[in-house]
């Protein structure tokens, strides 16, 4: 079936710093690729989602690359803001599957 | 324009007493609803979701169950609480296809005693 995972639980930086959290994916059908953000007692809201193969996605200062050859679609920011503190999930929903296939979620905290 | 509306916003409840909780999704015919649950500090787990009235998949069951009375309708229920139920209820839907976002609701918290 399909997968997410995001490698890091929980990621430290100091404001001003680049963000890269990682996510691949395993899947054997056509896929899109979503990144959710939920800030602390708040609902998820979507982030980013893919556009086509090696093409860049970008949001609110953060930006992602679905890159099909290594299943992967990491998100990235060039600066960290104390407010970009939040859980991140990676998700991706497939021609073969009704339903999201979430990762486990990567905690973001930013520290002046 | 689509709203998602769940209650309650919270509720606090005793280990053994039975629980509903709700999700109306307007604006929109036919969506996939979904139901996640997440325990305090923790990540979003899959629990049911549902394509059509009356048609409800579990993910995981947790000694839940779920039920899609109408088509903007969906629940979710227990008979008796554990103490492992408590965390945050997140109700979500989206339109269907591959490419289709989920919308989530403001979710519900649950506390039991």
């Amino acid at each position: 079936g399909d997968s997410v995972t995001q490698t890091e639980g929980l990621v430290t930086l100091t404001e001003g710093l680049p963000v890269m959290l990682n996510c691949t994916y395993q899947t054997a059908y056509s896929t899109f690729l979503f990144w959710y953000v939920q800030h602390l007692n708040e609902a998820p809201k979507l982030l980013l989602k893919s556009s086509t193969d090696n093409k860049r996605t970008e949001h609110q200062g953060f930006h992602a690359t679905l890159h099909k050859s290594s299943s992967s679609f990491h998100l990235q920011k060039s600066s960290a803001q104390l407010s970009d503190s939040a859980l991140y999930y990676c998700a991706l929903t497939s021609g073969g599957n009704y339903k999201p296939t979430f990762g486990k979620g990567t905690s973001l905290v930013v520290h002046p | 324009a689509q709203t998602i509306h769940q209650w309650p916003v919270a509720e606090i409840k005793a280990v053994g007493s039975p629980l509903s909780l709700g999700c109306t999704i307007k604006g929109k015919s036919s969506p996939n609803l979904y139901w996640y649950w997440q325990a305090t500090g923790g990540t979003l787990q899959q629990l049911f979701y549902s394509i059509t009235v009356g048609q409800v998949e579990s993910v995981v069951q947790l000694n839940l169950s779920a039920s899609r009375p109408k088509d903007d309708q969906f629940i979710l229920s227990t008979e008796k609480l554990l103490l492992s139920h408590s965390g945050f209820y997140l109700c979500a839907w989206s339109l269907r296809g591959a490419n289709e976002r989920l919308f989530f609701g403001h979710g519900t918290k649950l506390s039991v005693l």
